[in-house]
């Protein structure tokens, strides 16, 4: 069974104290990993895919990077604003060109001014 | 929210009635995915499809059907809601089947 699974819960952070959240998978076949940001009462917004192992992605003050096993969201300075919940997801091929996307349960960020 | 709608955004429904949620999008996409988000448990699949009534199950099937009659429009419908079913209902869509993008979500509460 795929799994992927997200840690710290939460993380509470002072602006400016740059940290990192993980994103560990095990996902059969993987053929992206998947990182989406959740503000409260709002849908999930698209931030980063990744497709191979020593790829890295950065946007503004996050940077996401994969390995085989799993996957980071370094978060540099961040402000107030970066507070939300970060969803990682593991995407495994599933009939045609279409990706079964398989959910961490999220790490919920609290960056205090 | 990339072009997607969802309706209604908050609904308060009885055990045992039909309830029925619409996804719009005015983007095109061929895919198009239903969606429950609970408590201690990440997002999860409920149907998705690849085309006008071409549709799928996901992992959390049961008690849940879709229709797909146009591009734009992806139909989920409870058909004897339990409370089981409370939750937030997110519906998304993919151009090429890897990056989806999200609407903001329906509140279902059943009672």
């Amino acid at each position: 069974e795929d799994q992927v699974t997200q840690s710290p819960e939460a993380l509470r952070l002072q602006e400016g104290e740059s940290s990192s959240l993980n994103c560990s998978y095990t996902v059969s076949g993987l053929r992206g990993l998947f990182w989406y940001r959740q503000d409260p009462g709002k849908g999930p917004e698209f931030l980063f895919t990744l497709y191979s192992a020593g790829e890295e992605k950065e946007k503004e003050r996050l940077k996401a990077t994969l390995t085989k096993k799993e996957s980071f969201l370094h978060i540099t300075a961040p402000k107030p604003e970066d507070s939300a919940t970060y969803l990682c997801a593991g995407g495994a091929q599933s009939g045609g060109s279409n990706y079964k996307l398989t959910f961490g349960k999220g790490t919920l960020l609290t960056v205090n001014p | 929210d990339a072009g997607i709608t969802q309706s209604p955004r908050h609904k308060v429904t009885e055990t045992g009635t039909p309830v029925t949620l619409r996804c719009h999008q005015t983007e095109n996409h061929r895919y198009m995915y239903w969606y429950r988000q609970d408590p201690g448990h990440g997002l999860r699949l409920i149907h998705y499809s690849y085309g006008v009534k071409d549709t799928d199950k996901g992992e959390v099937s049961d008690g849940y059907s879709v229709s797909r009659s146009k591009t734009e429009d992806f139909l989920l419908t409870l058909e004897s809601a339990t409370s089981s079913q409370t939750s937030v209902y997110f519906c998304a869509i993919s151009e090429s089947g890897d990056i989806q993008y999200f609407g903001a979500g329906t509140r279902l509460s059943v009672l």
